[in-house]
Parts: structure tokens; sequence; C-alpha cells
């Protein structure tokens, strides 16, 4: 699976977009990207997956470049329950091997 | 629909003493997964089944972990004997689906085990 890059840390304020970026320049064809976040002390929690064309649902807004190499993750309106750990995860479609988080984002929304 | 649900929330022991770690998958979900995540390695997948067969077992530490999953509505993760350095949080989730499909994991609160 293709390697991702995002920064280690970021700062929102409370009710603006928060937009979350992931580099994946190594990605092929097959690969979707994927969104969780961790809020602590809880588990994962899926947010949204792509793989080319953009992406909403009720959660959030998945924009991936037309070269596909990388992607953002917005938050419309963040609130302070949306600071969490936000993880941009490559999978290959059938791949056995399955979801492989990196270090993530941890994003806090600062009232 | 309770999620997935793990047991226990906290755990303590001494080193040597055996730990079963338990998990109760989504209803009607067909994958299940067990994690482990700490501060040094972050969230490593352990062993992955599918239909209650063990698919992925190549993230397991060492013989001293194994898992089952005796029925589609509950597996065990047990590590005997327990060290220090397996003091984490043990995470379980469950999807619908199986290897050709791109299926949302739902993950429990996770096991924060303590290992002294």
């Amino acid at each position: 699976d293709a390697k991702t890059t995002q920064p280690t840390s970021m700062d929102c304020a409370e009710g603006r977009a928060a937009n979350l970026p992931c580099n994946h320049s190594t990605i092929s064809g097959n690969e979707y990207v994927y969104w969780y976040r961790q809020i602590h002390s809880q588990g994962p929690q899926y947010i949204i997956h792509g793989l080319k064309n953009n992406e909403t649902n009720e959660m959030a807004s998945l924009i991936i470049t037309e070269d596909r190499k990388s992607s953002t993750l917005i938050l419309p309106h963040a609130t302070l329950r949306d600071t969490a750990v936000y993880y941009c995860i490559v999978r290959v479609a059938g791949s056995a091997r399955q979801l492989t988080f990196g270090s993530g984002t941890q994003l806090t929304v600062l009232p | 629909d309770a999620g997935v649900i793990q047991s226990p929330r906290h755990e303590v022991t001494e080193m040597g003493q055996e730990v079963t770690l338990r998990c109760k998958p989504i209803s009607g979900h067909n994958s299940l997964f067990w994690y482990r995540q700490t501060m040094m390695r972050g969230l490593e997948l352990l062993i992955y089944f599918n239909n209650n067969v063990p698919i992925d077992d190549s993230g397991m530490p060492e013989d001293r972990f194994s898992a089952k999953m005796p029925n589609a509505s509950f597996s065990t993760l047990k590590i005997q004997p327990s060290e220090p350095r397996d003091s984490a949080v043990y995470f379980c989730a469950s999807s619908f689906g199986g290897l050709a499909t791109n299926e949302k994991l739902f993950f429990g609160s996770g096991t924060q085990l303590s290992v002294l």
C-alpha cells in the first residue's frame, strides 16, 4: 500500500472549516483513500473514503486531486468535539492486507 | 445497535499471568480485527478473521499471543504468559464484507492492559 504523509499537528478555530492535507504521491490506480479519526481514549472512527471523485457525507468532504497524489479532508464547521487524531490511509481494493494506520494529524479545535 | 463491545475496559495483571480479552462484534458483521496501540508503535493490526476463520495473523507478536473466534458473535485474544511490554490498548473492530470490499471498520472502546 502507498505511504501517506500528514502534518503532525494543526489548529483550527471553532466554527471554521478544518482542512487536513494528506500526501500520497506513490498511490496506484486501484488504491482508495480512507480517513479515520481517533478521539482521545476512544477507538478509531471511520469518516469517509474515495477513489478519485470528491466525496461528501454528513461528517466531512474528501477532495482528491486530479493526479490523485494528494487529498484534503474538510470538516466544514469544526467543533470542539472534532479535536482528535486524523488518519489518512491508502489501501488497495481487494487486498488481503487491511488498514494500516500511520501517525496521523492531531487536530485541535480552539474555542 | 450497541456497537462493538469489548471487555474488560481495563485490566491490570502481573507478569507471567494469563490475560484474556473479549470482543463481541456488531451483529451481521463477518469480519473481525484485533489491533494494538502503543505510544511507540501506534496502531498495529494483530489478526484478522473473516467468517470466523483467521485470514492474516502475521501481526501477532509471538507465540504468547493467540486469538480465537468460535462463532460469529464472539472473539478472544489471549496472552500467556503476559509481559510488561504487552502493556497497551487493545482494540477490536468489525466490518461487513470480505477481502474484495472496501468495508468500513467499526471499533470498540478498547481494553487498556497494564502488565506489572
